[in-house]
């Protein structure tokens, strides 16, 4: 069964650098889809952060475009996002999921909290 | 960027009644179409993908239709389990988008 966690600090102050990991059990990164990050907002709607292949082909929000990374590490079966310049505006439960390009979001990870302080 | 505006907001219904929901998208996006559930507290769940087919698991109460720029979710004999938010989104060229979310609650 093919099961996602974020793992990464819960607190990032603001102006600074939130970093978080998905690591992917029970599918292997390397054999395909295309796997990505979406968050939430407390109390608000979802909003799609970027998708990433393993081949390290990657797109973005294009909002986001300029303060976003993401990256895999098939040794690991991880990914990674990083969103540079944080502001409250960041503050968010953030997903991460398999899917998004060619296919819809088919399994999640149950999300990490992370808040931006001042 | 395409835009999925969804409609209502929030249903009020009882056990056993109909839900339909309404996703409309700002421009054509083929069937590239999906439905979410969401209840308090945790993740989405796939429900719908490509407009019309249900993903593995998904009861048969659940079903979507829609092509182009209109999609629809019914949900039938409502459970009290499927009181939860529900989200469309789309894929193309030109990115990912979900909808604002439409909430079903209890009447």
């Amino acid at each position: 069964q093919v099961q996602l966690q974020e793992s990464g600090p819960g607190l990032v102050k603001s102006s600074e650098t939130l970093s978080l990991t998905c690591t992917v059990s029970g599918f292997s990164i390397s054999s395909g889809y295309f796997w990505g990050w979406i968050r939430q907002s407390p109390g608000k709607g979802l909003e799609w952060i970027g998708n990433i292949y393993h081949s390290g082909t990657a797109y973005f929000n294009s909002s986001l475009k300029s303060r976003v990374s993401i990256s895999v590490d098939t040794s690991k079966n991880q990914l990674s996002l990083t969103l540079r310049s944080v502001t409250a505006a960041d503050t968010a439960v953030y997903y991460c999921a398999r899917g998004g390009y060619n296919d819809p979001f088919d399994y999640w990870g149950q999300g990490t909290l992370v808040t931006v302080s001042a | 960027e395409i835009v999925l505006t969804q409609s209502p907001g929030t249903l009020s219904l009882s056990p056993g009644e109909t839900a339909t929901l309404s996703c409309r998208a700002s421009q054509t996006v083929r069937n590239f179409v999906a439905w979410y559930q969401q209840r308090p507290g945790q993740a989405p769940r796939l429900l719908i993908r490509d407009a019309s087919n249900r993903a593995a698991g998904v009861p048969a109460r659940f079903s979507a239709s829609g092509s182009g720029t209109d999609f629809t979710l019914i949900i039938s004999n409502l459970e009290p389990e499927d009181f939860a938010v529900y989200y469309c989104q789309q894929r193309n060229y030109d990115g990912l988008t979900f909808g604002g979310g439409t909430k079903v609650q209890i009447k």
